[in-house]
């Protein structure tokens, strides 16, 4: 079975700042993905950016980017000149290669200060 | 292009009535997903269906089911609601098997008294 860890429940950071969300995870698959979800208070879950295990380079989405370290089982993310529109409850998910069932961590809310 | 869509937003029932959820995926899309976010367990993976069939089922009790139509949507069915059955239970959809990404609908709040 996978675990998802994300160990901030809450975070801020201030108007064009550039703050860090951390996840990490416990899996014995090799072939997997791993994803960041964004939760705004509407409820509905928005994909933010996604990374598959075998590539090495790190995914990148606009003001989003990852740093991956799959031997340490780590998946950051790296929020860029943070905007209002960016606060939300931000979760990290796992998904195993033909598993197709996302586990998710408990999410950290961020706060944008203006 | 039109997303995932739930309905309805909001659902109040009573105990030990049945509840009726139901999603519509992305175009194209023939992999439909269930999960329950609820206050104080997170999301957890409720349903997954694909080309008409159930593909794997979360920790959840039999109460809890559904069904994939021919035109790919889904209906999830709770009977005998349960207090503890008060959530929000999101949809998302995917391309099919091995298609990794899944996108999500609004959710339907269920609220039971």
């Amino acid at each position: 079975a996978q675990t998802v860890t994300q160990s901030q429940p809450e975070m801020s950071v201030q108007e064009a700042e550039t703050v860090t969300l951390s996840c990490t995870y416990d899996t014995s698959e090799s072939d997997y993905y791993l994803f960041w979800y964004k939760q705004p208070p509407s409820r509905q879950m928005i994909l933010v950016i996604r990374q598959e295990a075998y590539k090495q380079q790190n995914a990148t989405e606009n003001r989003f980017s990852v740093n991956f370290q799959k031997a340490a089982k780590s998946f950051s993310l790296k929020i860029s000149d943070s905007q209002l529109g960016d606060a939300a409850m931000y979760f990290c998910a796992f998904l195993a290669f033909g598993n197709e069932k996302l586990t998710f961590g408990t999410g950290t809310r961020l706060t944008i200060i203006p | 292009e039109a997303g995932v869509t739930q309905s309805p937003t909001h659902l109040i029932k009573t105990r030990g009535q049945q509840a009726t959820l139901r999603c519509s995926p992305i175009s194209g899309h023939t992999s439909v997903y269930w999960y329950q976010q609820a206050l104080g367990l997170g999301l957890q993976f409720l349903l997954w269906y694909d080309e008409g069939e159930e593909r794997n089922r979360g920790n959840f009790p039999p109460r809890f089911s559904g069904r994939q139509f021919p035109n790919y949507s889904s209906e999830l069915n709770v009977n005998a609601l349960e207090l503890e059955d008060s959530a929000l239970y999101l949809c998302a959809s995917s391309l099919g098997l091995f298609q990794e990404t899944q996108y999500f609908g609004p959710g339907t709040r269920l609220l039971v008294l």
